[in-house]
């Protein structure tokens, strides 16, 4: 069966400071992999996409930037970050080829002060 | 105007209660749908996936699609505590990358 994994579950970071959160997928191959924001009582937000390694697609020009080093593994990263990257961070797979349904991960809680 | 309409509530019903939950949508190529729960501080989880048109029952929920209307809803009988969530819906067309969601309806079910 798949998993995915996200790390950390919580970080607080400062005002300014570098972000990499990282998610991870066991058991499947090529999955697509999504990077999603939600804000505190509010939807969720796509930030990027990859449909392959070393492929993303940026949904919302901002403060973050996501990489895929190998099939499995989603980064998302910040070199400063804004007051208004506080959020709930949301890793999420889908069968690619076929299957509309994404899987979604624990989710990292970010705090930035 | 949103592609997904969903109501935010809060929606506060007594235990075993049947809840209604709905979406609306615009686009008319969108053919995958689904619900998503949403327990606090947690990632959503696949509730239920519905195809096209139709009725989809599984224990206590049941998802249902109406195309012409472009409308969708989640029914839930007797409705226990451990129902309150938000619930999202979310939805595709045929081969698309990503999903459209709802703004999801945060429910409670009062014991």
């Amino acid at each position: 069966s798949q998993t995915i994994h996200q790390w950390p579950a919580t970080l607080v970071q400062p005002v300014g400071s570098p972000l990499s959160l990282e998610c991870t997928v066991e058991g499947t191959s090529n999955p697509n992999l999504y990077w999603y924001r939600q804000a505190a009582g509010r939807g969720l937000q796509l930030l990027f996409y990859s449909v392959g390694i070393g492929q993303i697609s940026s949904e919302v020009p901002q403060n973050l930037s996501a990489s895929r080093p190998q099939d499995r593994q989603f980064i998302l990263s910040s070199k400063k970050l804004l007051l208004s990257d506080s959020g709930f961070y949301l890793c999420a797979w889908r069968l690619a080829g076929g299957g509309e349904t994404q899987y979604f991960g624990p989710g990292t809680r970010l705090l930035v002060l | 105007q949103k592609e997904v309409e969903q109501d935010p509530g809060p929606l506060s019903v007594p235990e075993g209660a049947i809840v209604s939950l709905n979406c609306t949508y615009s686009n008319s190529a969108f053919q995958y749908f689904m619900w998503y729960r949403q327990y606090s501080r947690k990632g959503p989880e696949l509730l239920m996936y519905t195809y096209s048109s139709g009725n989809k029952e599984d224990g206590r929920f049941t998802a249902q699609v109406d195309k012409s209307s472009k409308y969708i809803s989640l029914f839930i009988r007797d409705s226990q505590p451990s129902d309150s969530a938000t619930y999202l819906c979310a939805m595709s067309g045929r081969g698309a990358q990503k999903l459209v969601f709802g703004q999801g309806t945060r429910l409670t079910i009062n014991p």
